[in-house]
This record gives C-alpha cells, structure tokens and sequence, in this order.
C-alpha cells in the first residue's frame, strides 16, 4: 500500500521568494503521485501528476515537482511566489488502484 | 459542463437527525469517491464507487450510507448524526481510462455541522 508524508504543516515565504513543500511517500511499486491545492473555502484543484513518465513535472501556475526514486520523494517548488498561491497543499498517493489517499496537507502562507 | 456538484453547501443539524448529502457529475466518469476533511487531517475517503451498481467502504465508512442511483449521482446518508460527523464532504469523480486515469475531480464541498 503506498502513503504519503508532507513534512511540514505550514510554509510561510515571502512574495517573490522560491517556495519548496516536501512530501515523502512509500510505496512497493512504481507510484503515482499528485499536488492539489486547495484555496480558502473552495474546492480542490489538480496541480499536477506523475505517472512514471519524466521525473520532472510541470503543473500550473508556474508550480512544478520531481521524482527522486532514491530519495522517495516528491517536493513541489515555485521559483517565485505570489500571494494568489496562499493555499493548502496536498501531496496525494494513490490506493488499491482506485482511491486516492492523501498527506495531511501544508499552509502555505505569503507574505508582502 | 459543470463538472462535479454538490448540494447542499451549508447543513445544520441536531444529533440523531438525518439527512443525505447529494452529487452529481456531468463528465461521463465510472468511479465516484465521498471524502471528509478535519482539520489537519487531509481527506479521508468513506465510501467509493468504482462503477454504477456497485459500492465501496473507504477509510472512515462508520455512521455512512451511499447509493449510486445511476451513473452520474452518488448520494452519502447519515441516518443518524452525531457531533463527530462535523465536517466538510466533498464528493469526486474520475474516468477510470486513458492518460488522466487516475485524476479525480472534486466538488465545492459540503460544510456540515452536527450540534
């Protein structure tokens, strides 16, 4: 069964400096993996995947994460952060095939 | 294309009451997912369905029901409501085939408090 670990329950950065949310997981076979954010009171939105293509994936926003086999790891940075990108963020594994199964989330704050 | 909705957005409710909470998808999606999210907790997923006619206990199933009515509504019940079931639910779909197999699209949510 895979799981996911996000190490750190709240970011804060300033804008217009990187951002770097850390995720972890486990898994016995090749994963699959997510970011989605969620912003205040919304739903959630996808931000990009991996899915055993390349290592590095690009989402939106100007958002991107890599796979690090070695590592098992699975970080999501931004080179730049804007205060649209206050959120929370979800580093998201996949179950038995069907469901997803989620990391407990990290808060992103930015400040001006 | 409205993608994945939910009704209501806002519930109050006393314990021991009862009530469902509904959803509905336009996308042609086989699977649909009910998940809860506490606060520092992520989502937890409560039931599934994999395809129409069939359901699935997930994480935290306890104090839920859910029908699949056809292929685009999955409804979730709380035959009797207690304290613990104050959450927000969202409800997801995913298409099950091709390259985006494994995305799931989720609704606006359903804020529900249980007095």
């Amino acid at each position: 069964a895979q799981s996911v670990t996000q190490l750190d329950s709240h970011v804060s950065v300033s804008e217009g400096t990187p951002v770097l949310l850390r995720c972890n997981y486990s898994s016995s076979y090749s994963p699959s993996l997510f970011w989605y954010v969620q912003h205040p009171n919304k739903g959630l939105q996808l931000l990009l995947k991996y899915t055993s293509a390349a290592t590095l994936v690009k989402g939106i926003n100007g958002f991107e994460a890599e796979f690090k086999k070695s590592e098992t790891s699975f970080h999501l940075t931004k080179p730049s952060a804007h205060m649209s990108d206050a959120a929370e963020y979800f580093c998201v594994g996949v179950t038995g095939g069907t469901a997803l199964i989620f990391g407990k989330g990290t808060t992103l704050s930015v400040s001006s | 294309n409205a993608g994945v909705t939910q009704t209501p957005k806002f519930q109050v409710l006393k314990t021991g009451q009862s009530m469902t909470l509904q959803c509905a998808q336009d996308m042609n999606h086989n699977s649909m997912y009910w998940y809860r999210q506490d606060p520092g907790m992520g989502l937890r997923l409560i039931y599934y369905s994999a395809s129409e006619g069939t359901t699935d206990k997930g994480e935290v199933p306890n104090g839920y029901n859910v029908s699949r009515l056809n292929k685009r509504e999955f409804s979730l019940r709380l035959e009797s409501a207690a304290p613990s079931q104050t959450s927000v639910y969202f409800c997801a779909s995913r298409k099950n085939t091709g390259t985006t197999a494994f995305e799931q699209y989720f609704g606006p949510g359903t804020r529900l408090t249980v007095t």
